[in-house]
């Protein structure tokens, strides 16, 4: 089983809904939590990076830590059709040394 | 801040062959990732270098791989004898030095390597 799992979708929603997207881990180790957006060809934006547990927002995007249940969240609001693409959540031990990475889930947000 | 650069964006090349790629990160940055990505997978570690020191290696990193910092600057992935399924997105990302808690790895666009 992964230390991240990650529901591969795929989700499609209309513009302008909420999008949740939602990982899991086992690892509770894990301190930083950090959300990565991708596109096709491209490599992996970021968006969110957190740190312990609580919630982080910025613009139309919140972060949500709960390591009691070692579960993060990404809410999208007033979603766009740029917002389509592949999200990746990722978390760390420590702020250095390598992340883990869930598979994605791909979005797309139709017109 | 010029963002991490990688070259080349593409790379082909016939089994048993010799590849090497190259990372730019964002300067000041002391700290250099190696990711790879295959289809429908999130980016796997492979190694971590901070400054000229590799300071961590995955199980992932054959003897067929290397990869090198040598001033602290750029950083170089090699892989020797080049297998099928080596073929993957290879991922570069770095981040600042330092014990501050925001400290996210920013990665450049990847080379793809395609064996034949």
């Amino acid at each position: 089983q992964k230390e991240v799992e990650q529901d591969p979708g795929p989700l499609s929603v209309p513009e302008g809904a909420i999008v949740s997207l939602n990982c899991t881990y086992s690892n509770s180790a894990f301190q930083y939590f950090m959300w990565y957006r991708q596109y096709s060809r491209k490599g992996p934006e970021l968006l969110m990076y957190t740190y312990s547990s609580g919630n982080k927002e910025d613009g139309r995007f919140t972060a949500q830590v709960d390591k009691s249940s070692k579960y993060i969240s990404l809410f999208i609001r007033d979603s766009q059709p740029s917002d389509s693409a592949t999200y990746l959540c990722a978390m760390s031990n420590t702020n250095a040394g390598k992340s883990t990475f869930g598979d994605g889930t791909t979005l797309t947000v139709k017109p | 801040d010029t963002g991490v650069s990688q070259n080349p964006r593409h790379k082909i090349t016939k089994r048993g062959q010799n590849v090497t790629f190259r990372c730019d990160p964002i300067s000041e940055h002391n700290r250099l990732y190696w990711y790879r990505q295959t289809l429908g997978q999130g980016p796997e570690f492979l190694t971590y270098f901070q400054n000229e020191a590799q300071l961590e290696k995955s199980r992932l990193l054959s003897d067929r791989f290397s990869a090198e910092r040598p001033k602290g600057s750029f950083s170089t992935l090699e892989i020797q004898r080049t297998e099928q399924g080596d073929s993957a997105m290879y991922l570069c990302a770095s981040s600042r030095d330092g014990e501050q808690k925001n400290q996210p790895q920013h990665f450049g666009d990847g080379t793809r390597l395609s064996i034949l």
